[in-house]
């Protein structure tokens, strides 16, 4: 595609349940991140793809969180037992290698929302 | 860790007139990269101008030009001439000369552009 596309856009779910949260990145990006934005909030970090493998996933806060490259294009984040405080925007990005100049293209976002 | 900082939350700024939001960052690396990003009310991240650390001169893109003080940890950006078109969050983001490593995001400012 012609950027990094994230499904759904919008996502409203129960306390308690099971959410996953697709990426995109661009045709041929090797690099894949995932970040959180928390309202007013500058996007924090998740986890950093080569590849298929997680090369840094530091930044998940608990072992809610899990996320998959299997084929090394489409990635998923993976949230169990949901709980309000994960209310956030999902940010995903891409970039054609791991060289710390390469420009990441961001998606627009998935924003959760848990009730 | 590294840490960025954005000290104004709001700024506003008149059609065409000029406007300059600030930033620093705290490191003890010699070896960096920094950005701004712009956020629209889409969500989607894109890059305004990069500045490579180990270079004096300061960058520029077109109406958009940093003032990088390493010595001082700051890197602002101005915005020249500026239209309704700039309104919205910017971000400042760090980025370590590691390779693959993540960026590290300030808190935002939210810019106005007042016709």
């Amino acid at each position: 595609g012609a950027g990094v596309s994230q499904t759904p856009s919008n996502k409203v779910t129960e306390k308690g349940k099971y959410v996953e949260l697709r990426c995109d990145p661009i045709s041929g990006h090797t690099a894949l991140y995932w970040y959180r934005q928390s309202l007013g909030q500058g996007p924090e970090f998740l986890i950093y793809f080569q590849g298929t493998g997680a090369a840094d996933d530091s930044g998940l806060p608990n072992d809610r969180f899990f996320a998959v490259r299997p084929e090394g294009s489409v990635s998923t984040l993976k949230i169990q037992r949901t709980e309000r405080g994960d209310s956030a925007v999902y940010l995903c990005a891409s970039s054609s290698g791991p060289g710390s100049f390469t420009e990441a293209f961001f998606g627009q976002g998935t924003r959760l929302t848990v009730v | 860790a590294q840490t960025v900082t954005q000290s104004q939350p709001e700024m506003s700024v008149q059609e065409a007139e000029t406007v300059t939001l600030s930033c620093t960052y705290d490191t003890s690396e010699s070896d960096y990269y920094l950005f701004w990003y712009k956020q629209p009310p889409s969500r989607q991240m894109i890059l305004v101008i990069r500045q490579e650390a180990y270079k004096q001169q300061n960058a520029t893109e077109n109406r958009f030009s940093v003032n990088f003080q390493k010595a001082a940890k700051s890197f602002s950006l101005k915005i020249s001439d500026s239209q309704l078109g700039d309104a919205a969050m910017y971000f400042c983001a760090y980025r370590s000369a590691a390779s693959g490593s993540r960026l590290t995001f300030g808190e935002g400012t939210q810019l106005t552009v007042n016709p």
